[in-house]
């Protein structure tokens, strides 16, 4: 199976700082039909998550533009610019390459 | 607007069966894949089960192959799951989801 690797665990942040989180695979993503499926979601406290990021860099609808995936091969990280209250929870990559499809083990967005 | 509206979920004992349903509304249900993906209390998420849209094929991870089967009803907008020989560490919160969109989550406990 595909093992996702996310660091930090924990990411204390101040409000309008920038994170980085990445995201590891055991792996390459790229699919055989050269398409990479790596996604990003958001868990805030109570929710269920919510996607951010598809296919690497694309975001979903409403996404705002200070959310930035890249990255390629086996090596991801998204860039939160600025950072909002309503942009702390906890963050998780997915891959849909292989089956079975997997989720990292989620990187958790805090207040310092 | 995009609904998934899941039930079915409870409290049942290890070895018995439950059966998941997952009402969709707000998009064309038969145009989709479906995927069920769990979340064990404060732990992070795993994919259960995906069906084709037309149903035609079903995917599951080695975890739960052989005991739980998805299913859907195009016609009524609905995916099933049914959960047999279930284990405690069956015990979570059950998503329903389509691409992008996810339920609010059902719960299920595993315990005698």
């Amino acid at each position: 199976d595909v093992v996702l690797t996310q660091t930090p665990v924990a990411q204390p942040v101040t409000l309008g700082d920038q994170a980085s989180i990445s995201c590891r695979s055991s792996q390459s993503l790229v699919h055989s039909n050269g398409n990479t499926y790596l996604e990003w979601y958001l868990q805030k406290p109570g929710q269920s998550p919510q996607l951010l990021i598809y296919k690497v860099s694309n975001r979903f609808s409403g996404v705002p533009d200070r959310f930035i995936g890249s990255g390629s091969g086996s090596d991801f990280t998204l860039k939160i610019s600025r950072v909002e209250p309503e942009d702390l929870g906890v963050y998780y990559c997915f891959q849909a390459t292989h089956d079975p499809w997997t989720f990292g083990g989620g990187t958790k967005l805090e207040l310092k | 607007e995009v609904q998934l509206v899941e039930s079915g979920g409870g409290l049942v004992q290890p070895g018995r069966s439950l059966k998941l349903s997952c009402v969709a509304s707000g998009f064309t249900f038969n145009n989709y894949w479906m995927t069920w993906i769990r979340q064990a209390p404060g732990k992070g998420l795993e994919w259960v089960a995906s069906i084709t849209n037309t149903g035609g094929s079903t995917y599951y991870p080695d975890s739960v192959k052989g005991r739980f089967t998805i299913s859907r009803d195009n016609a009524k907008s609905t995916l099933y799951l049914q959960m047999n020989s279930l284990r405690s560490e069956d015990t979570a919160t059950y998503y329903c989801t389509r691409p992008a969109y996810w339920g609010q989550g059902v719960m299920v406990t595993v315990s005698s």
